[in-house]
């Protein structure tokens, strides 16, 4: 079984609609991640968390908040969806600040 | 905050030869220098990495160096193989922010 996994993979919805996306980590880590990946933009932050009790903004959180349910779900919520925020989104986690980040399998967004 | 350039954004080589993809950074704190490799369809994955105390890494076909004076880092893949192809990353960090990825490079391997 995957150790970071995503759902839903993929997701079609209409402009000012309120969707979340899931992710679901059996690492142990306490650091998770929401990424956006654009084309050739690469991959943008969106918000982290160190642990259940903190969450922090990222680079791009505009428009986004976030749900850390246990250690193990992390969640990321679009208010209402526009049509700029179709992308592929990366859920990912890490043990430690220095450490490796290990990435979902995205979930791709598309806002009509 | 972090900024990590990456070129090229397209590189084409033959089969057999090298490939080398650079990327600089801008704070001095950075110690953690990743590489990804992202498949069509698939999360990134780690291929190799490297920390400031260190100047180069090799694992087989793969090695990374790193220059700390010059804030930059490069990716060489020698012998290159038709399953090379993938979109490549770079990222820098290691501190409290986590990574801050480059644009990302699309490795196409011509038979």
């Amino acid at each position: 079984d995957a150790d970071v996994t995503q759902t839903p993979r993929n997701r079609i919805t209409k402009t000012g609609k309120r969707i979340m996306l899931e992710c679901s980590q059996t690492k142990g880590h306490d650091r998770m991640y929401w990424y956006r990946q654009d084309p050739g933009l690469g991959l943008r932050l969106i918000y982290y968390s160190f642990d259940v009790k903190d969450i922090n903004k990222g680079e791009i959180s505009d428009g986004y908040s976030v749900s850390r349910q246990a250690q193990a779900k992390f969640s990321l919520s679009l208010e209402s969806a526009i049509p700029n925020q179709t992308a592929l989104y990366f859920c990912a986690t890490s043990g430690q600040a220095g450490d490796e980040q290990y990435f979902g399998p995205g979930t791709r967004l598309t806002v009509t | 905050g972090e900024n990590v350039e990456q070129h090229p954004s397209t590189l084409s080589v033959q089969e057999g030869d090298s490939a080398v993809i650079k990327c600089t950074y801008s704070d001095s704190a950075s110690n953690y220098f990743p590489w990804y490799k992202q498949e069509l369809g698939k999360g990134p994955q780690l291929i190799i990495d490297i920390r400031s105390n260190v100047g180069e890494k090799k694992d087989q076909r793969i090695a990374v160096t790193l220059n700390k004076t010059a804030k930059h880092f490069s990716l060489h893949i020698t012998e290159t193989q038709p399953e090379d192809s993938a979109v490549y990353f770079c990222a820098a960090g290691g501190g409290a922010d986590g990574l801050t990825f480059g644009k990302g490079t699309h490795l196409i391997i011509q038979p």
